[in-house]
C-alpha cells in the first residue's frame, strides 16, 4: 500500500531560526515528490516539486532534497518568517499510466515572534 | 489567486438540508478534482472529472454528489449529511489529469 508519512506532527519555531521537515514514502513506481504549503483555512500551494534524477531543489528560503534509495525528502526552512506558519503537505506521485497522488498528514509548523 | 474559486466559503447546514458548494477553474484545465480535508488527516481525493467525465469515484456515500456541466465548473452536491461530514471541502483543476493541481480556497462546511 502506498504511504507517506511525514513528521514532526507540528512544529513551533522563534522566527529567525531555520528548520527541516520529514518526509518519507513507500510509493512505486515512483514519479515526483510535490511539497505543498497550506495556510490556514485556504488551499494548498505548491512548492517545489522533485523528479527521481533530482538531490535539491531550492525556491526562495525553502530548500527540498530527496534520496530516492531510501525514499526521504526534507524540507528546510530558512531564517523563518511569522508568514511561514502553515501546514506543510507532502505529495508523492505514482506513474501508474494514470498518476495516482498520495497525500501525507503535513506537518504543522508555528512561527513565534 | 490560483485562478480556482470556490463558493461559499464557509457553510452551515442541517442534516436534512440540501447544500450545494461550487468551484470555478480560470486556468483552462481539462481536469476537476474533489478532496475532503479532515483535521489532522491526508487529503482525500473523492471525485475526479477529464474532460467533464467522471473517472475515478472513491467510495463516497451517495450523500456526496458531483456535477461537472463544463470544463470550468464543478459542483458538489450535498444532502442529508452526517456530522462527520464537516470538514474542508477543496476543489482542484490540472491540466489534464498528469499535470500539477492547483487548488482553490476551500469551503468550510459544518453539518449541525
Amino acid at each position: 500500500k502506498n504511504q507517506v508519512e511525514q513528521s514532526p506532527q507540528s512544529l513551533i519555531i522563534l522566527e529567525g531560526k531555520n528548520c527541516t521537515l520529514q518526509c518519507n514514502y513507500t510509493v512505486s513506481p515512483f514519479s515526483n515528490l510535490r511539497w505543498y504549503k497550506q495556510d490556514t483555512g485556504r488551499g494548498p500551494v505548491s512548492l517545489t516539486i522533485m523528479t527521481f534524477s533530482e538531490n535539491t531543489k531550492s525556491n526562495g528560503r525553502y530548500t527540498a532534497t530527496l534520496d530516492a534509495d531510501t525514499k526521504q525528502s526534507s524540507l528546510h526552512i530558512t531564517a523563518s518568517q511569522l508568514s511561514d506558519s502553515a501546514s506543510y503537505i507532502c505529495v508523492v506521485s505514482s506513474d501508474t499510466g494514470r498518476r495516482a497522488l498520495t497525500f501525507g498528514s503535513g506537518t504543522r509548523l508555528q512561527v513565534q515572534p | 489567486e490560483t485562478g480556482v474559486t470556490q463558493t461559499p466559503r464557509h457553510l452551515v447546514m442541517g442534516m436534512t438540508n440540501k447544500k450545494s458548494l461550487k468551484c470555478e477553474q480560470h486556468l483552462g484545465h481539462n481536469a476537476m478534482y474533489w478532496y475532503k480535508q479532515s483535521a489532522k488527516k491526508p487529503l482525500e481525493l473523492m471525485f475526479v472529472y477529464s474532460l467533464e467525465e467522471r473517472v475515478e469515484n472513491n467510495s463516497v456515500p451517495s450523500r456526496f454528489s458531483p456535477e461537472c456541466p463544463n470544463s470550468s465548473h464543478l459542483f458538489l452536491h450535498l444532502h442529508t449529511l452526517q456530522p462527520e461530514d464537516s470538514a474542508l471541502y477543496l476543489c482542484a483543476s490540472s491540466q489534464d489529469l498528469l499535470y500539477e493541481q492547483y487548488f482553490g480556497p476551500g469551503t468550510r462546511l459544518t453539518v449541525t
